[in-house]
Parts: structure tokens; sequence; C-alpha cells
């Protein structure tokens, strides 16, 4: 079975640039996640979506971030302009458990570097 | 809103010892506590998790132990072998979903 899958795996940017990572959560998996990784942090939470709803978006700096998750699979999160603060991981995670605590599959995720 | 303060932030043992990781929270409604292991360059994945109707759980050399009445929470790993040696995440959830994890711990198992 194929894990959650992210692109791209690296990027760098100069600042005000956009940028975007895209995710495939597992199949059948309807909650998918974005979390924020600093350096030498834990994961932070940006935003969850139950299929295509994001049911909790309270973390996301809206000013310049954004998500988007189309029917209810595939998820897109994009930074417009970037900032140096932005560089970090950029993990996606999907779960099958839907309303209920469970394990959470994260992918590989996507390092960007804002110069 | 819930914290999570893990300690120690870097831990080294020699290889057969026991390592000890510990965490606190700050929200007694948490009810979901879990345990990433997120190897260099790897993604976290899930060790270990424990449910706060439950006190303590195992799972061969792996156990977790929980302590509603101080808010805290522990991971055990015995007869550490170098392939342990990763940053270890401790979590805790109120909110179905919605983990708050800690600070992470770098184990070091040395051969």
């Amino acid at each position: 079975e194929a894990g959650v899958v992210q692109s791209p795996r690296y990027k760098i940017i100069e600042k005000k640039q956009p940028v975007a990572f895209w995710c495939n959560p597992i199949s059948g998996h309807n909650t998918l996640y974005w979390y924020l990784q600093n350096l030498g942090q834990g994961p932070e939470l940006l935003i969850r979506y139950e299929n295509e709803e994001a049911v909790d978006d309270s973390q996301l700096p809206k000013d310049r971030f954004s998500a988007e998750r189309l029917k209810g699979v595939d998820s897109t999160l994009k930074i417009q302009p970037a900032e140096l603060g932005d560089s970090a991981v950029y993990l996606c995670a999907s779960s099958s458990v839907g309303g209920r605590n469970g394990e959470l599959f994260f992918g590989e995720g996507s390092r960007l570097t804002v110069l | 809103g819930e914290n999570v303060e893990q300690h120690p932030s870097t831990l080294s043992v020699q290889e057969g010892d026991s390592a000890v990781i510990k965490c606190t929270y700050s929200d007694s409604a948490s009810n979901y506590f879990p345990w990433y292991k997120q190897e260099l360059g790897k993604r976290p994945q899930l060790i270990i998790d424990i449910r706060s109707n439950v006190g303590e759980k195992k799972d061969q050399r792996i156990a977790v132990t929980l302590n509603k009445t101080a808010k805290h929470f522990s991971l055990h790993i015995t007869e550490t072998q170098p392939e342990d040696s990763a940053v270890y995440f401790c979590a805790a959830s109120i909110n179905p979903g919605k983990l708050i994890f800690g600070q992470g711990t770098t184990l070091q198992v040395k051969p």
C-alpha cells in the first residue's frame, strides 16, 4: 500500500515568491492534515480536513497561507508571498478514523528554504 | 490551549540500557497520548499510544505509562538497540485529530 505522498521534497525560493506543496493521502483516508515542523521542534497543526471540508484551520496564517482539498482527496498548501520565517518542513498526514483519535500517517515532508 | 512539555531534549544511553522520556500536559481534558519516532530525514511514525482510560500499555520493548492526576506520561524503552536512535515526540489530544506535540527528544544509543 502506498503511503502519503508529498511533493516537492525540497524547494528553495527567494522571499516574496509564491510556493505550493501537494499531498496525496493514503487511499480511503478521509482526514488530511498539514503540519509545520521547524528545525528541532515538534510538528504544529496548520489545518485539518474531513473530506473536502476544513474543520480546523485556526492555526493557519490566513494572510499568506491557503489550502484546498478539492474532491476530498489530494490537497495543496500555498504560501504567497513567502517570508524568511517560513523556512521549515511542511508535513502532510492522513488518517482513517474520522472523528476519533487514532494513528496519523505522515508523508516524507516538503522542506522549504526561503532566501 | 493545550501545552505539552517534553524532557529531556537529548538522551544518550549505552546499548542494552533503558531509556525514559517524560512529558507533561496542561489540559486535564486531554484523552489521547501517542508517541512518534522520527529518524533523521524521515517521516514521523507512530510507535505506541495510550488513551486516558488506561494507565499503562506495553508493546515488546516499549511501554507507556499515564498519570492523569499529575498530568504526565512517559515512554520507556528497554534493552535499547542502535536502531532505536531517533527523535521521539510525545503528543496529547483533546479534540480528535488535533494533536499537540512536545518539542522532541533526541535519543542516541551507543553500541
